[in-house]
Order: C-alpha cells, then sequence, then structure tokens
C-alpha cells in the first residue's frame, strides 16, 4: 500500500462548479498535513495547511478525519485558473523525522 | 528576497558522465529535500537532511549522492550508476516537521 494516495482523475468540471478531492495515509502518527498545487512544468506550490480543525481560505475548503486517516480538499465556484495538478502532502512520524511524502497528484480541468 | 534557487534550469548529460544540481536557500531553514519527477507522476524522495553534515537516503537514492556541508546548500550528483536520470528534479526546504516546504523552481536533467 502507498503511503499516501489519491485518485488520479482527472476531473473536468464546468466553471462555477464544486469540487472535492480526497487523499488517504497509511501512516496513523503522521503530523502534519499540506495540500499543494502544480501547475504543468512548474514547482509546486503550498496551497493550504490542514489542521485537525480544519481550515477555510476563500473558496478552498481542507479537512483532516484521522480516525479515517484522509484529509480532502473542497473547491468551491471553480475558475479556469483552477485546472492544475493538486498534490496531498502528508508529513509521518518516524524515528529520523520530518520526510514529506507526497501523492501523485489529482487532475482538475477546469472548461468554461 | 529570500527563497531557494536550483540551478541550472535545463541540464543535458551526455551517456556515462557525472553531474551536479544545485541548490541553494537563504531561508535559514534545517531540513532540505530532493525529489525526482517523471511525467505524469508524483514526487519520490531522493535524498533528504535535517541538519548539516547530515542525510538520509530516500526511496530512490540509487545512482545519486549528495553532500551538506553548508546549511544554505544541498547539491545533488547524479552519477552514471543512475541509469534513466531524465527527468524534472525539485529540492526544498522547510524550518521544521510541522511547517510547509518551499520548492525550488527545478532543474530538468536530459540526457544526450
Amino acid at each position: 500500500r502507498k503511503e499516501v494516495e489519491q485518485d488520479p482523475g482527472p476531473f473536468n468540471v464546468p466553471e462555477g462548479a464544486t469540487v472535492a478531492f480526497n487523499c488517504t495515509y497509511s501512516n496513523s502518527a503522521s503530523q502534519s498535513f499540506f495540500w499543494y498545487r502544480q501547475d504543468c512544468r512548474k514547482e509546486p506550490k503550498l496551497l493550504m495547511s490542514v489542521y485537525s480543525s480544519g481550515n477555510e481560505d476563500g473558496r478552498f475548503t481542507a479537512q483532516l478525519n484521522r480516525a479515517s486517516q484522509y484529509i480532502s480538499l473542497l473547491i468551491r465556484d471553480s475558475k479556469l485558473s483552477d485546472s492544475a495538478t493538486y498534490l496531498c502532502v502528508v508529513n509521518p512520524l518516524r524515528e529520523y523525522g520530518n520526510k514529506l511524502v507526497f501523492g501523485a497528484g489529482t487532475i482538475l480541468r477546469v472548461k468554461s | 528576497d529570500g527563497g531557494i534557487t536550483q540551478s541550472p534550469k535545463y541540464l543535458f548529460r551526455k551517456e556515462g558522465q557525472n553531474v551536479t544540481l544545485s541548490c541553494e536557500q537563504n531561508l535559514n531553514h534545517d531540513a532540505m529535500y530532493w525529489y525526482r519527477q517523471d511525467p505524469g507522476q508524483g514526487l519520490r524522495l531522493i535524498y533528504y537532511s535535517q541538519i548539516v553534515n547530515d542525510f538520509q537516503k530516500g526511496d530512490i537514492a540509487e545512482g545519486y549522492s549528495v553532500s551538506r556541508e553548508k546549511k544554505e546548500s544541498f547539491p545533488l550528483t547524479v552519477t552514471s550508476a543512475q541509469k534513466n536520470p531524465t527527468a524534472f528534479y525539485l529540492c526544498a526546504s522547510r524550518a521544521s516537521s510541522i511547517t510547509e516546504a518551499f520548492f525550488g523552481q527545478g532543474t530538468r536533467l536530459t540526457v544526450v
């Protein structure tokens, strides 16, 4: 089983749609979680950190479910500019810490 | 401006050559990472370093080597033992185990 798993998509949605991505992780002791966005042939950039209480930033909402070991990202009112690959990132707790594990990414295509 | 700089942006290597990719950061981050990304795939960890003069192998370290002689610098050498080195290489740094990672703009390595 992979440490971090995501549905690769692609998710093809019209502008204005609401879309949700899930990501599961295998290490129950994982201590920090993030969603990154990656545009084609560019470096990943932080979209948002994911906190235990959940957090919201404009049209984006992230949730963490430790019991079921998954995190989610909800995008409301999708824009054309939201088209990208969304990467789920987990920091599993290990003997030698600070290792960041990336999911393979979910492709989102927003169409007019 | 604080940031993380990778060079060169594009690199061409002949079969059997060693090449070194540069990664420098002025964010005063302790942890630094090297990832490899192949087309249509996620990021795979090559090496990471928590502190100066210490580093750990990631999931795909064979054929690669690193050094961490200074906090600011974490160069990656792709050796001739790496049989399929053509890929997008990303360097990242972070301040702690609960903070996000920042990425350089990446180096595209091609074997010719």
